[in-house]
C-alpha cells in the first residue's frame, strides 16, 4: 500500500521563526490534506490541496504532486500552533480512505 | 457550518460493557468512517460506509460494529469492549474533496 512519511518528527521553534514540513508519498493521489492536531486531541482542517498551492493567513502549503511530496509552511509561528501536524492522502483506487503519515510533533517556545 | 459531531468526547468504561459512540454530519455526505488513533500506530481506519445500508470493513474492524441507518449518521458499536480498545476515535465524513473529522472520543476500558 502507499506510504507517507513526514519529515522531521519533532520541530521546536522560538515564537516569531518560520518552519516548513514535509510530507512524501509513494503513490499517485487523488486527495491530500494537511491537519493540526491540538493539544485537546482535535484534528483541525489546514488545507485541502491534492496539487497547487494555497494560502491562509500564515499558513501556506505547495503540493508537487508529479513528484509525489508536499509542504506546509508556518510562518511568524505562535505558541498556539504548537500540537501535531499530519498529513493525510487518498489514492486513485482507494475507497475514499485516507492514509495517515506519521506526524510532526511542533513544539513552539514563548 | 460544515460540522461532524460525535458523542460521547470521553467515555470510561468496564470491560465486556456495551457502548456505542455517536457521529453525525449535517453536509449530506455519502461517505463515512472510522479511524482510532493509538501511539506509535497513527491513525487507523475502522469501518467506512459509501452511503445508507453500505458499510465495509477497514484496516482494523475486529471487536468493533457500525450501521447506517441513515445518510447523516453512523454510530461506532463496541459489543464487548476490551481494554485492548482503548484508543482515542474519530469519525469523518468526505465527498470528493476534503474530508471533516469529527471532535474525537477518548475511550477507556478499564
Amino acid at each position: 500500500g502507499i506510504q507517507v512519511e513526514q519529515s522531521p518528527p519533532d520541530l521546536i521553534l522560538q515564537e516569531g521563526a518560520n518552519s516548513t514540513l514535509r510530507c512524501n508519498f509513494s503513490d499517485s493521489v487523488n486527495n491530500l490534506q494537511w491537519f493540526h492536531q491540538n493539544p485537546w486531541g482535535q484534528l483541525i482542517n489546514l488545507f485541502y490541496i491534492p496539487s497547487g498551492t494555497k494560502q491562509n493567513g500564515r499558513l501556506s502549503a505547495t503540493t508537487v504532486a508529479t513528484e509525489r511530496y508536499s509542504l506546509l509552511y508556518i510562518s511568524s509561528s505562535q505558541t498556539t500552533d504548537s500540537g501535531v501536524y499530519f498529513c493525510a492522502v487518498g489514492t486513485l483506487w482507494g475507497t475514499y480512505k485516507y492514509i495517515f503519515g506519521t506526524g510532526t510533533r511542533l513544539k513552539v517556545l514563548a | 457550518e460544515a460540522q461532524v459531531t460525535q458523542n460521547p468526547r470521553y467515555l470510561i468504561t468496564v470491560t465486556g460493557k456495551k457502548l456505542t459512540v455517536t457521529c453525525s454530519q449535517n453536509m449530506n455526505h455519502e461517505y463515512m468512517s472510522w479511524y482510532r488513533q493509538d501511539p506509535g500506530l497513527g491513525l487507523r481506519q475502522i469501518y467506512y460506509s459509501m452511503n445508507v445500508e453500505v458499510t465495509d470493513k477497514g484496516d482494523v474492524p475486529e471487536g468493533y460494529k457500525v450501521s447506517r441507518k441513515e445518510k447523516r449518521n453512523f454510530p461506532l458499536i463496541l459489543e464487548s469492549p476490551s481494554p485492548n480498545q482503548t484508543s482515542l476515535y474519530f469519525c469523518a465524513s468526505k465527498a470528493n474533496t476534503e474530508a471533516f473529522f469529527g471532535q474525537g472520543t477518548r475511550l477507556t476500558v478499564v
